[in-house]
């Protein structure tokens, strides 16, 4: 059975770090896309970043240069880390597995607030 | 980056009814390459369809999309209670970034 557990979010100050957690259980994470999505409080779901299988990242314009993507296969994990923090970054943060979110977690809060 | 446009924004039907829901790309979606998903309150979005028209598992029959190119549109034949929550399209692929529809709330009528 597939499951995705992210973990990892809370309250930061703006300009502040963050490092999410996806942990995934019923499949490899380097054999299939990865993705993160977020959704802010009463808003719809914005892409933030993908990882292929091959490894390469692709990233939204709203968080490139500031986020980083990345995955520990001897733990099947992905995280998220997230730099240089703004309020409007504040959101349940999702992961999923394939780049079209066969499998999602249940979302971790991010909050960035002063 | 492609921008999708989904409407009506807000959709009040009664259970039984019948529901069609419209996304509308600003270019044409590589591959057909076109997710829906269904969302409810305080939930993550569940997959309902993919690659347009290919049914996730275990989603019912009810449920269906069609459309090519620009002009996508996801069905639900006969709406039952459970059906009434939020729906995104998302545009994946090689066209990024990735984007979504700002979605369709179904609501009880």
């Amino acid at each position: 059975e597939v499951q995705l557990v992210e973990s990892g979010g809370g309250l930061v100050q703006p300009g502040g770090s963050l490092r999410l957690s996806c942990a995934a259980s019923g499949f490899t994470v380097s054999s299939d896309y990865m993705i993160w999505v977020r959704q802010a409080p009463g808003r719809g779901l914005e892409w933030v970043s993908l990882i292929y299988s091959d490894g390469n990242t692709k990233y939204a314009d709203s968080v490139k240069g500031r986020f980083t993507i990345s995955r520990d296969i001897s733990k099947n994990t992905v995280f998220l880390q997230m730099n240089s923090l703004r309020p409007e970054d504040t959101a349940v943060y999702f992961c999923a597995k394939d780049d079209y979110g066969a499998y999602w977690g249940q979302g971790t809060l991010v909050t960035v607030s002063s | 980056e492609i921008v999708l446009t989904q409407s009506p924004g807000t959709l009040s039907l009664s259970p039984g009814e019948r529901a069609t829901l419209s996304c509308r790309a600003s270019q044409r979606v590589t591959g057909n390459y076109l997710a829906w998903y269904q969302q409810k309150p305080g939930q993550a979005p569940r997959l309902l369809i993919f690659d347009a028209s290919r049914r996730a598992t275990d989603i019912p029959d009810r449920f269906s999309g069609s459309g090519s190119g620009t002009d996508f549109t996801l069905t639900i034949s006969r709406l039952e209670p459970e059906d009434f929550a939020a729906y995104y399209c998302q545009q994946y692929g090689s066209s990024l970034p990735n984007t979504f529809g700002q979605g369709t709330n179904l609501e009880f009528k």
